[in-house]
């Protein structure tokens, strides 16, 4: 168990949808990155947060926004959705900068 | 960004040490070497990380040239559990900007 929770587990949802998922980091974590998985793309990094300001910005649509809230729990919220966003979404997170990450189990998101 | 390149697949033997080798010969003198590995169905996980000398731990250890071009991680007795997809990857930079780049990754079968 790494410590990092995310819901939820699986989503099915229709295109044009909106849906928002959850992260709980590790205790203690401050940092929180955001994933996605594809079959083709293999794992991408969406964004980072560090005690709920923005620090990196990675592959991450117009259509995908994220935030952090003073508890740390961050959201990753995903609108207009297309068959492409079918994913699995990671979170993960860690304690200083070149602390190692950990990895929830992830969201499963299919868009029909 | 500094790339890495690994074998697509490998296969070994249950209780044989597995030397899975990782290239990245534009790797910078401030680039952290990282191995992460993916079991089925779940979240990436961190195996071992390094700068310039070897390092142990109780997953593994890593090996890195004396010119950090390429990099070994050896799994002294492989396991079933040990079947995974192994990603080495290169960390972006100092500071709170941090993140990791995946590639592809070698997919580990392990034979029993």
């Amino acid at each position: 168990d790494s410590g990092v929770t995310q819901t939820p587990k699986h989503l099915i949802t229709a295109t044009g949808q909106r849906v928002t998922l959850r992260c709980s980091p590790r205790s203690g974590d401050l940092s929180v990155y955001w994933y996605q998985q594809s079959l083709d793309q293999g794992l991408q990094f969406l964004i980072q947060y560090y005690n709920g300001e923005e620090r990196a910005k990675g592959n991450i649509l117009e259509r995908f926004s994220a935030q952090q809230f003073p508890d740390l729990h961050s959201e990753l919220n995903l609108s207009s959705l297309e068959l492409g966003d079918s994913a699995l979404y990671f979170c993960a997170s860690n304690s200083g900068t070149y602390s190692p990450l950990h990895f929830g189990n992830g969201t499963r998101l299919t868009v029909t | 960004d500094a790339k890495t390149t690994q074998p697509n697949s490998m296969e070994s033997n249950e209780e044989e040490p597995v030397h899975l080798p990782c290239n990245h010969s534009t790797i910078s003198g401030t680039d952290y070497i990282h191995w992460y590995r993916q079991l089925p169905s779940q979240g990436p996980e961190y195996v071992i990380h390094g700068l310039t000398s070897n390092v142990n731990n109780r997953m593994a250890s890593l090996a890195i040239a004396e010119d950090r071009k390429s990099s070994t991680l050896i799994l002294h007795r492989a396991t079933l559990r040990d079947a995974a997809v192994y990603y080495c990857i290169l960390s972006n930079s100092g500071g709170s900007n941090y993140k990791l780049t995946f590639g592809k990754g070698t997919l580990l079968t392990v034979n029993p």
